[in-house]
């Protein structure tokens, strides 16, 4: 199977609160992307990331950072001091191959409540 | 540059009523995609292209129908609206199939009553 699993539904935390969204994922494909999209109350879909299966680097941009790692198919996703404007849905989605090209597969998403 | 347009914002139809839902990108791109997000839930596919005249199903296609005659243009066809088609609809296109990210519309809402 080709998917991808957000076990947490929703999570809420106090501002500055750290919080990290967990994902895991499932693949047939050596060569796969992964990405991370979030959706605030407006309804948008906003892209944050994208990692290669190839690059195992983690990344922070910000107050944003992501841990990919291959040996537990993983890529979580972690907001330091988190902010009310974090409040959103994040998904994460994996690029899959099939007959006619590629594409996206998505998590069911977890929400995220930021208080003030 | 408008990226991907979608139109209308909302709708309402009526059940076993016909629409269309229109999308537009002006960046180019060969793939391009139909999604639907239930209330609470992910995205899921329903249809997307590689290019013009080339099209496939994907998780939810019953109920749709879709063309691309045009690089640009990738309409949605919903034929005898249902209830359970009551969602969120997002176009979205891409460069590539590669590791591209997707660039969404604002969505359409759609209810049927």
């Amino acid at each position: 199977a080709q998917k991808v699993t957000q076990a947490q539904t929703e999570i809420s935390v106090v501002e500055k609160e750290d919080v990290t969204l967990d994902c895991v994922y499932e693949t047939r494909d050596t060569t796969y992307y992964l990405f991370w999209y979030k959706q605030p109350p407006s309804g948008e879909l906003v892209f944050l990331i994208r990692r290669n299966s190839f690059d195992e680097q983690n990344e922070i941009s910000g107050r944003y950072s992501w841990n990919f790692q291959k040996s537990t198919s993983s890529f979580n996703f972690t907001i330091t001091a988190s902010q009310v404007v974090d409040s959103a849905v994040y998904f994460c989605a994996l690029r899959v191959s099939s007959e006619y090209g590629n594409k996206l597969v998505f998590g069911a998403g977890t929400i995220l409540r930021v208080k003030s | 540059n408008a990226g991907v347009t979608q139109t209308p914002k909302f709708r309402i139809l009526k059940i076993g009523q016909s629409m269309t839902l229109q999308c537009t990108q002006d960046m180019n791109h060969n793939y391009m995609y139909w999604y639907r997000q239930d209330p609470g839930m992910g995205l899921k596919l329903i249809y997307y292209s590689v290019g013009a005249g080339i099209t496939d199903k994907g998780e939810v296609p019953n109920g749709y129908n879709v063309s691309r005659s045009t690089t640009e243009d990738f309409p949605l066809r919903l034929e005898l609206a249902a209830p359970s088609q009551t969602s969120v609809y997002f176009c979205a296109s891409s460069p590539s199939g590669g590791g591209y990210e997707q660039y969404f519309g604002p969505g359409t809402r759609l209810t049927v009553t």
